[in-house]
């Protein structure tokens, strides 16, 4: 059992360039979520999936696309990468839209934008 | 006024000893209370949710809750070196009741053999 799985582990870019970060949980769960976690920030929401076909900002949008592809998958893209992106990015899932029960975490993608 | 807001530390206790760590929250109608920790370059995990006042334990671990206070708390009796970690306070079920959990900066626990 898997949980939560992301690609890459790791990835560099340059300012302007674009790519998509991919997230899949085998838990049959219906939310999914993208934070960021910056020193001194904490973990930010990006945005989130309640169920299957929906999708909703969170704290900071701004630069990010996602797509709920099916239950199973949720991206998160960068159209044009700035520095200001450059963090670690959380993929996670909880099973209902509530999220009472918590979160299941992804291992996470660290992402350096020069 | 940060929504959940803990000390950054760090914490730093000897080995054998507890641990408290304190989160408080602003959303006073908020319903499920939740405990992650995170080793440095890992993803969180989570270790304790809490939904009623109380104590709840589990092993080594005690989640508190008072929401009258709005105060939660977590303590590590026995603190192991394997304990040092960061660990990150969440909560759920705010006025908005959009099932985001909203996270603390985190605490990060020293515990020193």
């Amino acid at each position: 059992n898997a949980g939560v799985t992301q690609t890459p582990k790791f990835q560099v870019l340059k300012t302007g360039q674009s790519m998509t970060l991919q997230c899949a949980q085998d838990m049959n769960h219906n939310s999914m979520y993208w934070y960021r976690q910056d020193p001194g920030m904490g973990l930010r929401l990006i945005y989130y999936s309640a169920s299957e076909g929906t999708t909703d900002k969170g704290e900071v949008p701004n630069g990010y696309n996602v797509s709920r592809l099916n239950k199973r998958e949720f991206s998160l893209r960068l159209e044009s990468a700035a520095p200001s992106q450059t963090s670690v990015y959380f993929c996670a899932s909880s099973p209902q839209r509530s999220a009472i029960y918590g979160y299941t975490f992804g291992s996470g993608t660290r992402l350096t934008v020069v | 006024q940060k929504e959940v807001e803990q000390n950054s530390g760090p914490l730093s206790v000897p080995e054998g000893a507890i641990a408290s760590l304190n989160c408080t929250y602003s959303d006073r109608v908020s319903q499920s209370f939740f405990w992650y920790r995170q080793y440095s370059g890992k993803s969180p995990e989570l270790i304790m949710s809490i939904y009623s006042n109380g104590d709840k334990e589990d092993g080594r671990f005690t989640a508190q809750l008072n929401k009258a206070s709005q105060y939660v708390s977590l303590l590590i009796r026995d603190s192991q070196p394997s304990d040092s970690a960061t660990y990150l306070c969440a909560v759920n079920g705010g006025s908005s009741n959009t099932g985001k959990l909203i996270f603390g900066q985190g605490t990060t626990l020293q515990v020193k053999p």
